[in-house]
């Protein structure tokens, strides 16, 4: 059972590059977040998806950009990285309703120099 | 001011021992609330739901107090694996189901 998949695992950036950061489930969840965690911080969503064609802000928006390719995909990009967006980056799912537990990928650890 | 708040530790006890963390919210509209644990550089899982009546699993015990907007961890007779970082997680109940998290209680247990 996979989950929540996150690719890659980790990541070295120079401020100005771009990337995707990938997120798949196999779980069949309608809804599918991005957060990014900071040392002392907690978890801050930064873009969600409720459903399968729906994008919405969360806490952090800014520098990012999603796209919910369909059910199974949520994607994050980074047009123009940052050191600021050095962080960890889960992806997380939840079928709503089913008490809104919500599962989360092995994250993202991304550095941008 | 933080919509959940948790005294981030750490909590150092020995094997065996028993301990509580709490955690503050200042949404009343929260309407679901679960604890998560966090092992160092690994994703939140959850640990247990937490419901008005209060909820036992295990060594573990939930309790929740709505009026006071505060939710409780008990764990008993700790074990060196229940160190970790325990987050304390509400719900309001929208549309778009979105989790709010606390930065976390530290615990370490030792020999």
């Amino acid at each position: 059972n996979a989950g929540v998949t996150q690719t890659p695992k980790f990541q070295v950036l120079k401020t100005g590059q771009s990337m995707t950061l990938q997120c798949a489930q196999d779980m069949n969840h309608n809804s599918m977040y991005w957060y990014r965690q900071d040392p002392g911080m907690g978890l801050r969503l930064i873009y969600y998806s409720a459903s399968e064609g729906t994008t919405d802000k969360g806490e952090v928006p800014n520098g990012y950009n999603v796209s919910r390719l369909n059910k199974r995909e949520f994607s994050l990009r980074l047009e123009s990285a940052a050191p600021s967006q050095t962080s960890v980056y889960f992806c997380a799912s939840v079928q709503a309703g089913a008490k809104n537990i919500q599962y989360f990928g092995a994250g993202t650890r991304l550095s941008v120099l | 001011r933080k919509e959940v708040e948790q005294d981030p530790g750490p909590f150092n006890v020995p094997e065996g021992a028993t301990v509580a963390f709490n955690c503050t919210y200042s949404n009343s509209a929260s309407q679901s609330f679960f604890w998560y644990r966090q092992d160092c550089r690994k994703e939140p899982k959850l640990l247990m739901s937490v419901y008005s009546s209060g909820n036992e699993d295990g060594r573990f015990t939930a309790q929740l107090n709505r009026a006071s907007q505060y939710i409780s961890l008990l764990i008993r007779d700790s074990k060196l694996s229940d160190s970790a970082t325990y987050l304390c997680v509400v719900n309001r109940m929208d549309s778009s189901y979105k989790l709010i998290f606390g930065s976390g209680t530290r615990l370490l247990v030792r020999p």
